[in-house]
């Protein structure tokens, strides 16, 4: 199957401060997603982004199908950003199972 | 937010005992899943459901069954729980092929 690895594993941040977050990917992928699980557990989804980017708010995603990798961006961090941000995506296989494959998470701490 | 539902919300059960949990989504949604996040691992897929009847196995199935008669209820069963198998389980929805994932608030199953 398809294999998902993020990085950093984790990443602390002052409030207001920018970051960045990868996310590659060993397959040809036809689906992209991003998540955030907050400290309570609950898991949002950020963005489904294949290819291209996308926007929303102070969080900007990017995908490079090509070069099999995406970027989560994190401008202007405030503490409420805290918590483990997850990357997983279906490989193009034309079978249409859509499973998602995870990567392990990458655990990010906004301290005021 | 996406209309899904997990029940029960916590459960503490014994060695051996069978364990039924149960998602309910009120989005009319074909595809769902259950999946179960553990320390190190991430997020892992035991089962999905592509419509009613429809189940097919993900990444770590064994020890696990589920059942879909309805289009909005999604169920998980422990035949035999065993400590293994302690986790935090959540249950995905999505609607359109390739279109992003929501996921339930999650049960924590605790097996002594």
């Amino acid at each position: 199957g398809i294999q998902v690895e993020q990085s950093p594993p984790d990443l602390i941040l002052q409030e207001g401060a920018n970051s960045t977050l990868r996310c590659n990917f060993s397959d040809s992928v036809n689906n992209l997603q991003w998540f955030h699980q907050n400290p309570w557990g609950q898991l949002i989804n950020l963005f489904y982004i294949p290819s291209g980017t996308k926007q929303n708010g102070r969080l900007s995603a990017t995908t490079v199908a090509t070069e099999r990798y995406s970027l989560l961006y994190i401008s202007s961090s405030q503490t409420t950003d805290s918590g483990v941000y997850f990357c997983a995506a279906d490989r193009a296989s034309g079978a249409g199972s859509y499973q998602l494959t995870f990567g392990k998470g990458t655990k990010l701490s906004v301290i005021p | 937010d996406a209309g899904i539902t997990q029940s029960p919300r916590h459960k503490v059960t014994e060695t051996g005992t069978p364990v039924t949990l149960r998602c309910h989504q009120t989005e009319n949604h074909r595809y769902m899943y259950w999946y179960r996040q553990d320390p190190g691992h991430g997020l892992r897929l035991i089962h999905y459901s592509y419509g009613v009847k429809d189940t097919d196995k993900g990444e770590v199935s064994d020890g696990y069954s589920v059942s879909r008669s309805k289009t909005e209820d999604f169920l998980l069963t422990l035949e035999s729980a065993t400590s293994s198998q302690t986790s935090v389980y959540f249950c995905a929805i999505t609607g359109n092929e390739g279109a992003e994932q929501y996921f339930g608030p999650g049960t924590r199953l605790t097996v002594t």
